[in-house]
């Protein structure tokens, strides 16, 4: 019964360094997200996925990428952190979009010094 | 831009009290709309998902309604505990697959 897992659950980074997150699901859905948290601007969407091998951009994709190259997987990655990406990352996914509920992973805590 | 607001931002009550929260989103090509509890340090989990204007859904102490014409849900919570404090938080589903967010409600419910 693990649902969704975030790895790794912290890291600090310093700015410039390169960094991947991974999301992994086992209840075999189809639609995976990234979101992040920030203090008062509540969870924005910033890739997401709605199937093995296709991604989408969000609200805020400026400055990440993702890829989904197994159904169960999606990973998050920063190129070149800055200290704006200094946040919550949190996965989730769905077996059906927008209409059915969203299953969240724990959550990464990143810094970017 | 979808945007979905929750009022209030936050909020105290006593233990006993009977409270409730305003969803407001847009009314146009509705598909969704979620409730999910937030607590501290934990990861968001779904409350309820509701699809047909009119909805009313239900699980012990609370419960919620959805007005799709208009664009807001309620959320109620009757009897409040100390153990209801938590962050919660709506979700406008999409038609494009996405959940759009609102910032929550904070509820924090005094012993």
């Amino acid at each position: 019964n693990a649902g969704v897992t975030q790895t790794p659950k912290f890291r600090v980074l310093k700015t410039g360094q390169s960094m991947t997150l991974l999301c992994a699901q086992d209840m075999n859905h189809e639609y995976m997200y990234w979101y992040r948290q920030d203090p008062g601007m509540g969870l924005r969407l910033i890739h997401y996925s709605v199937g093995e091998g296709t991604t989408a951009k969000g609200e805020v994709p400026d400055g990440y990428n993702v890829s989904r190259l197994k159904k169960q997987n999606f990973l998050l990655g920063l190129e070149s952190a800055a200290p704006s990406q200094t946040s919550v990352y949190f996965c989730a996914s769905s077996t059906a979009g927008g209409t059915t509920e969203a299953f969240f992973g724990q959550g990464t805590r990143l810094t970017v010094v | 831009i979808l945007n979905v607001e929750q009022s209030p931002q936050s909020l105290h009550v006593q233990e006993g009290d009977s409270t409730n929260f305003t969803c407001s989103f847009p009314s146009s090509n509705f598909y969704a709309l979620h409730w999910y509890r937030w607590e501290t340090a934990k990861s968001p989990e779904a409350l309820f998902v509701m699809t047909l204007n009119g909805d009313e859904k239900k699980k012990g102490r609370i419960s919620a309604t959805l007005n799709t014409k208009e664009g807001y849900s309620y959320l109620y919570i009757k009897g409040s505990q100390p153990e209801d404090s938590a962050t919660y938080l709506c979700a406008f589903g999409t038609g494009t697959y996405k959940y759009i967010f609102g910032t929550g409600t904070r509820l924090k419910v005094l012993a």
